[in-house]
């Protein structure tokens, strides 16, 4: 089975400049979720998608970063316009079903941001 | 709010010797529990999870963690150290029935020692 693809992987901007971050979840999972992981902290939740509908986005900071499902399958994450403190690692994970904190996570490789 | 604290941002042990890396949480009500491991480039993967039942938690890779109400604790243990341990371990916790988010510690860098 393959698992939760992110693209791309390593990505270096300016600050104020824009950027998009992609990730196909494992195929047939129903929930998706985007974390940033800034260095030397734990994952922290962004936002979650159960197919393409948005349960939780309590976390993401809507004046610049934004987030769609379209279809349901994968997703777009941007950050419009970047800031230094927006350097961390976006990862994408997927689960099979609710989104149930219970249901096991299937996280993707991350796409490392560096904002200069 | 609930939360977890991991005592020792880089834990070292010897090859073969025992894996301690300690978790305690803070929450209102019964937690779930969960600990994920990160191996350099990739994200994390599952290792175990408490959801109330046996306090006593197997994973992969011969961990397993104990659940400690009375100590708020829910330390990681390996009875012999292997090199492929090395890696980040994320503790986590969620409170079912509540907002259901999975809140993670900052992690623990484990290194083995030859």
């Amino acid at each position: 089975e393959a698992g939760v693809a992110q693209s791309p992987r390593y990505k270096i901007i300016e600050k104020r400049q824009s950027v998009a971050f992609w990730c196909n979840p494992i195929s047939g999972h129903a929930t998706l979720y985007w974390y940033q992981q800034i260095l030397g902290q734990g994952p922290k939740l962004l936002i979650q998608f159960q197919n393409n509908g948005v349960v939780d986005d309590s976390q993401l900071p809507k004046d610049r970063f934004s987030a769609e499902r379209l279809k349901g399958v994968d997703s777009t994450l941007k950050i419009q316009p970047a800031k230094l403190e927006d350097s961390a690692v976006y990862l994408c994970a997927s689960s099979v079903s609710s989104g149930a904190s219970t249901d096991t996570q299937y996280f993707g490789p991350g796409t490392r941001l560096t904002v200069l | 709010a609930q939360s977890v604290t991991q005592l020792g941002s880089h834990v070292s042990v010897s090859e073969g010797a025992l894996v301690l890396l300690r978790c305690n949480y803070s929450s209102s009500v019964p937690p779930y529990l969960f600990w994920y491991v990160q191996y350099p480039n990739q994200g994390l993967q599952l290792l175990l999870k408490y959801t109330s039942a046996a306090t006593l938690v197997k994973g992969i890779n011969g961990f397993e963690a104990e659940f400690k109400k009375s100590e708020t604790s829910f330390h990681l243990t390996k009875p012999s150290a292997h090199m492929s341990d090395a890696a980040e371990y994320f503790c986590a916790v969620s409170d079912w029935g509540r907002d259901d988010k999975i809140i993670f510690g900052k992690g623990t860098r484990l290194h083995i020692l030859p």
